[in-house]
């Protein structure tokens, strides 16, 4: 089976630039995640989604940072204006099921797609 | 809140002994853990995990994670390490705070380096 897409695996920017990341998940895969990996630090996610809705965002800094996922399938994250601190890897994954008929997740494991490597000068 | 903690940024091993990548976690209830690998220029990859059961979790190659509920950690264990067991190791837990929606913490990571 085929894994999680991204592209542009690098990108290279000046601060105040935009740019925008795309991200196809595994065949029905129900859940996205895109998060974001500073050099040593672990990943943190910036937003869920749950085919086309946004589960959590609570860390994704709004005044930059947008995303979405019109169909349900592949998702975009774009930054605009790019700052300096937003060097970092941008990883999405995906999983098979989210929200269960009771509002619980039902946990399915995550797989990571190779990520974007955002460098900002 | 629920955190992870890897205590380690780096651990060394010679070739053929057993490794052990170590990690504790703080959470409310119990807990959902997670170990991944992440190879150069590669996404992260899962390697196993503890929902509930056998405290001994075995997962892919020739990983297992011993789940303490006592001492609240979940170190990472291999027999006898290889060259190509070097790479970045995380540990995660399900974050079962406000609106329980599955998302990972994921602690610092810890480079394991094996040595011929």
């Amino acid at each position: 089976e085929a894994g999680v897409a991204q592209s542009p695996r690098y990108k290279i920017i000046e601060k105040r630039q935009s740019v925008a990341f795309w991200c196809n998940p595994i065949s029905g895969h129900a859940t996205l995640y895109w998060y974001q990996q500073i050099l040593g630090q672990g990943p943190k996610l910036l937003i869920q989604f749950q085919n086309n809705g946004v589960v959590d965002d609570s860390q994704l800094p709004k005044d930059r940072f947008s995303a979405e996922r019109l169909k349900g399938v592949d998702s975009t994250l774009k930054i605009q204006p790019a700052k300096l601190e937003d060097s970092a890897v941008y990883l999405c994954a995906s999983s098979l099921r989210g929200l269960a008929g009771n509002s619980r997740f039902s946990y399915n494991e995550q797989f990571f797609g190779p990520g974007t490597r955002l460098t900002v000068l | 809140a629920q955190s992870v903690a890897q205590p380690e940024d780096q651990v060394n091993v010679a070739e053929g002994n057993p490794l052990t990548v170590k990690c504790t976690y703080s959470v409310s209830g119990n807990p959902y853990l997670f170990w991944y690998v992440q190879y150069p220029n590669r996404g992260l990859q899962f390697l196993l995990k503890y929902i509930t059961g056998d405290n001994l979790v075995k997962g892919s190659y020739g990983f297992e994670a011993e789940f303490n509920k006592s001492q609240t950690s979940f170190h990472l264990k291999k027999p006898s390490a290889l060259v190509s067991d070097s790479a970045l190791y995380f540990c995660a837990v399900r974050d079962m705070g406000s609106g329980n929606t599955g998302k990972l913490i994921f602690g610092q990571g810890t480079t394991l380096q094996v040595k011929p």
